[in-house]
C-alpha cells in the first residue's frame, strides 16, 4: 500500500541553524510528493512539491528532492527563522485524481 | 490564493446529538472534496472521497451511516457526525480541490474542527 514515514518531532533548533526533517515513502506507481506546513492556529498550507523524478521544489528558502532510488522527499532549510516554527507534513498523491497521504507530522521549534 | 472555509472551528456537545460540520471553497469550484480526521500526534486519516453531486466514496473502516457526507453544490460539503459519542471526539479537516476527478491541482484544506463529545 501507500504510506508515508518522516521523522518523529520536536525537532528543535536555534535561528539560523540548518534544518533537516527526513521523509520517505511507500508507493506502487509514479507519486507526487509535498510537504505541508501548518502554522499555529492556522490550516496546512502547501510548502512545495514534486510531482516526477529528481524534480525538485522550492519555496521560502525550503528545498526537497524527489529521491526515487531512495524513496526519499528530505525536506531541508539552510537557516530557520523563529517564524518557520510550526508542523510540517510530508504527504504522497499516489495519482491523478487521488487524496493525498500523510505522514504523521514533524513539530518545529525555533528559538531566537 | 485559493481560500477554503471550514465552520465551526470548535463544537461541544452532548452524547447523543448530531453534528454538522460545513466546508466552503470560497474563491473556486470544488470538484472533489476529502474529509480528514486527525488524531493528536497522528496523521491525517482520509475518511472519505466526495465529488460534486454524487456519492462520496468511504474509506475502508469509516461507517458511512455514521459520517454523512453531503456534497450538493460546487463551493459545499458538509460532514454530519450522526448520534456523535465520545469516541467520535477529534479534528476534523477537509480539503477541496477543483479540476475534474483526475485532476492534479492542489488541495486546498480548511483550519479544522475540533469535536469534543461529553
Amino acid at each position: 500500500g501507500n504510506s508515508v514515514t518522516q521523522m518523529e518531532g520536536p525537532v528543535t533548533l536555534s535561528e539560523e541553524a540548518f534544518l533537516t526533517i527526513n521523509c520517505t515513502y511507500t508507493a506502487t506507481g509514479y507519486p507526487s510528493l509535498f510537504w505541508y506546513v501548518q502554522y499555529p492556529g492556522e490550516g496546512l498550507q502547501l510548502l512545495l512539491k514534486a510531482t516526477k523524478a529528481d524534480d525538485k521544489g522550492s519555496n521560502k528558502g525550503f528545498e526537497a528532492t524527489y529521491r526515487k532510488e531512495t524513496t526519499s522527499f528530505h525536506l531541508e532549510k539552510g537557516s530557520v527563522q523563529v517564524s518557520d516554527s510550526a508542523v510540517y507534513f510530508c504527504a504522497l498523491r499516489p495519482r491523478a485524481g487521488t487524496a493525498l497521504i500523510f505522514g504523521k507530522g514533524t513539530t518545529l521549534s525555533v528559538s531566537s | 490564493g485559493a481560500v477554503v472555509s471550514q465552520h465551526p472551528s470548535w463544537v461541544i456537545c452532548k452524547s447523543g446529538t448530531s453534528v454538522k460540520i460545513e466546508c466552503r471553497s470560497l474563491d473556486f469550484q470544488a470538484t472533489t472534496m476529502f474529509w480528514y480526521r486527525q488524531f493528536p500526534k497522528q496523521s491525517l486519516m482520509l475518511m472519505a472521497t466526495s465529488n460534486e453531486g454524487s456519492k462520496a466514496t468511504y474509506e475502508q473502516g469509516v461507517e458511512k451511516d455514521k459520517f454523512l457526507i453531503n456534497h450538493a453544490s460546487l463551493t459545499l460539503s458538509t460532514l454530519t457526525v450522526t448520534s456523535a459519542h465520545p469516541e467520535d471526539s477529534s479534528f476534523y479537516i477537509c480539503s477541496a480541490r477543483d479540476g475534474g476527478q483526475d485532476s492534479n491541482q492542489p488541495q486546498h484544506f480548511g483550519d479544522g474542527t475540533r469535536l469534543s463529545i461529553l
